[in-house]
């Protein structure tokens, strides 16, 4: 059965403190993992996908890397605007290709 | 381009109560999910559909019913609501690309209280 486990459940930063979020993951194969921010009261926003060991993705602050274990979303210098919920999800290559499984996030508070 | 809409945004209702939740999307994707959120279990897939006319069951579907008349539409009921299904729903659609990656793209969710 295909495991997502997010750490911290929750981080407080000061504005302008880098740090990471990290995504472990179980799966028989990826097929592809994806990062999500989620504002209280709203939808999952789509971030990233990564499709393999080794991949990285940025935008703005954000930068999503990738190893065949694990997922880091490292943050750059965050402001209080990147406060959030970060989802992590993966699809594995075997089974049905529509189904993601969803780790129950990281809460993140940038302080200003 | 609004990408997927749900309506509506929040609704209460009285145990026994149905109601229809209604999510589109004006993308052209294939592919149409139904979630919920709660505190402390992240998204659950409850229905979802791999193109019109289809649907098929998730990881909670008990006490929820699909339908996907229209590519653009999927439809979320709920035949007899009871306070186990307050919850925030979640509609959401996908196409896969060339390797198969499900990007997902996510609603403004549906709050629903049952009393």
């Amino acid at each position: 059965e295909d495991q997502v486990t997010q750490s911290p459940e929750a981080l407080r930063l000061q504005e302008g403190e880098s740090s990471s979020l990290n995504c472990s993951y179980t799966v028989s194969g990826l097929r592809g993992l994806f990062w999500y921010r989620q504002d209280p009261g709203k939808g999952p926003e789509f971030l990233f996908t990564l499709y393999s060991a080794g991949e990285e993705k940025e935008k703005e602050r954000l930068k999503a890397t990738l190893t065949k274990k694990e997922s880091f979303l490292h943050i750059t210098a965050p402001k209080p605007e990147d406060s959030a919920t970060y989802l992590c999800a993966v699809q594995d290559v075997r089974g049905s290709n529509y189904k993601l499984t969803f780790g129950k996030g990281t809460l993140l508070t940038v302080n200003p | 381009n609004a990408g997927v809409t749900q309506t509506p945004k929040f609704r209460v209702l009285k145990t026994g109560q149905s109601m229809t939740l209604l999510c589109a999307q004006d993308m052209n994707h294939e592919y149409m999910y139904w979630y919920r959120q709660d505190p402390g279990m992240g998204l659950r897939l409850i229905h979802y559909s791999v193109g019109e006319g289809t649907t098929a069951k998730g990881e909670v579907p008990d006490g929820y019913n699909v339908s996907r008349l229209k590519k653009q539409n999927f439809l979320l009921g709920l035949e007899s609501a009871a306070p186990s299904q307050t919850s925030v729903y979640f509609c959401a659609s996908s196409y896969p690309g060339t390797s198969g990656a499900n990007t997902q793209y996510f609603g403004p969710g549906t709050r629903l209280t049952v009393l």
